[in-house]
């Protein structure tokens, strides 16, 4: 099992669309999660952090479930500008050093 | 100038080459890493170092090899390419003393063809 698995997509929404993207990951002992974000041809940036509580920065929301190891992310009202490929990250099984899933494609279009 | 720079940006070599990959880095941060990535494959790490003297093997590193020159600079080698070598490399660095935990700030990226 690959440590970190998510749905490759493409996802293809209208703009103003809400889109969840969820993820699972094998290292029941990871504390690190995160979703980054990667434009076509262009080195991945960090979306956000993912925290046990949940988080929420403007649009997009991010979640954790520990007892069935996934993490999601939800991205209200689409804009055109949120298409790229967005990348679910945790630790290796070491813990240490980040592992990535293979991305799923948002093209969101008008 | 950006913070972490990859050199080249673009190569294409000959099956059986030595290549070098450069990436230095001005954000002062101990941690550095070296991903691979594929069409369909995602991101995949190669090497890691923690520090000058640290070295580590990530989930491919079979035909690679790596040196810290110093802090600020992890140089990727391929002794001698072959074509499913062909990629894009991306060098990222790390400093979890610095807040954001595990966040990797990466280079433009290396686009490397083994022909």
């Amino acid at each position: 099992r690959k440590e970190v698995e998510q749905d490759p997509g493409p996802f293809n929404v209208p703009e103003g669309a809400t889109v969840a993207f969820n993820c699972t990951y094998s290292n029941s002992a990871s504390q690190s999660f995160f979703w980054y974000r990667q434009d076509c041809r262009k080195e991945p940036k960090l979306l956000m952090s993912v925290y046990s509580s949940g988080n929420e920065d403007g649009r997009f929301t991010a979640q954790l479930n520990r007892a069935s190891q996934y993490i999601s992310l939800l991205i209200r009202d689409s804009k055109l500008s949120d298409s790229a490929t967005y990348l679910c990250v945790s630790l290796n099984q070491a813990g240490t050093a980040l592992i990535f899933g293979k991305g799923t494609t948002l093209s969101v279009s008008s | 100038d950006a913070d972490v720079t990859q050199t080249p940006r673009n190569r294409i070599t000959k099956t059986g080459k030595r290549i070098m990959l450069e990436c230095s880095q001005t954000k002062g941060h101990d941690r550095m890493y070296w991903y691979r990535q594929d069409p369909g494959l995602g991101l995949r790490l190669i090497y890691y170092s923690f520090d000058v003297k640290d070295i580590n093997k990530g989930e491919i590193s079979d035909g690679y090899s790596v040196s810290r020159q110093a802090q600020a600079k992890f140089s990727l080698s391929l002794e001698s390419a072959i074509p499913n070598q062909t990629a894009l490399y991306f060098c990222a660095t790390s400093d979890p003393r610095q807040g954001n935990t595990g966040e990797l700030f990466f280079g433009e990226g290396s686009r490397l063809t083994v022909l």
